[in-house]
């Protein structure tokens, strides 16, 4: 099993750009979530979903949408980037049984200018 | 969800036995007590989860005492590739107890020196 996969590595955008940051799980796992993690904090929750078409905000939702067609994506899209999301980026997956053993991806670091 | 408070920062040194407590007053019945590990530029990855007592895998020991308002994540025989942020994070595993919202605090940073 490959785990939890994300592209890109890195990123840097310009203000105002979009883009859509890649998140995949071949474990099966019915939860994926996306965090943010700023310098020298703990992870805050954006968005998760709890199965395919069902999506719900965390705790830092604005300026960020996301989608879950299929059980193994979970895509976010940042619609217009600013500096303030500048930031490491990280996908999470679990089974809905165990929602506190999270199975964490290895993160995108996005810097917009 | 119950809030957790345990120290910024440890120091260690190689070959000793590292315990980072967490103080949790308000856990729930339902709630778990679960430990993460993070390295610099790594995603948080699991480690141990507990409800009572104690409880032991390959990486580390959890003890919960019975009165579970606090736990402590025990580390044997700490290496240089044991320095990173240890997080507790205390919440029940189902989605109707909040096991959807996983709420990462500052942790706890571990320093192993030689």
């Amino acid at each position: 099993n490959a785990g939890v996969t994300q592209t890109p590595k890195f990123q840097v955008l310009k203000t105002g750009q979009s883009m859509t940051l890649q998140c995949a799980q071949d474990m099966n796992h019915e939860y994926m979530s996306w965090y943010r993690q700023d310098p020298g904090m703990g992870l805050r929750l954006i968005h998760y979903s709890v199965g395919a078409g069902i999506t719900d905000q965390g705790e830092v939702p604005n300026g960020y949408n996301v989608s879950r067609s299929t059980t193994e994506d979970f895509p976010l899209r940042l619609l217009s980037a600013a500096p303030s999301q500048t930031s490491v980026y990280f996908c999470a997956s679990a089974r809905a049984s165990t929602l506190y053993e999270q199975y964490f991806g290895p993160g995108t670091r996005l810097t917009v200018t | 969800l119950a809030k957790t408070t345990q120290p910024i920062s440890m120091d260690s040194y190689e070959g000793q036995e590292v315990n980072i407590t967490c103080s949790h007053n308000n856990i729930a019945t339902n709630d778990y007590i679960t430990w993460y590990q993070q390295f610099p530029s790594q995603g948080p990855r699991f480690i141990i989860q507990g409800y009572k007592t104690k409880v032991t895998n390959e990486v580390a020991s959890l003890f919960i005492p019975a009165d579970r308002k606090s736990s402590t994540l025990s580390l044997p025989r700490v290496s240089l590739s044991d320095t990173a942020v240890y997080y507790c994070l205390v919440g029940d595993n189902g989605l109707t107890g909040g096991g959807n919202k996983l709420t990462f605090g500052t942790g706890t940073q571990l320093k192993v020196e030689l």
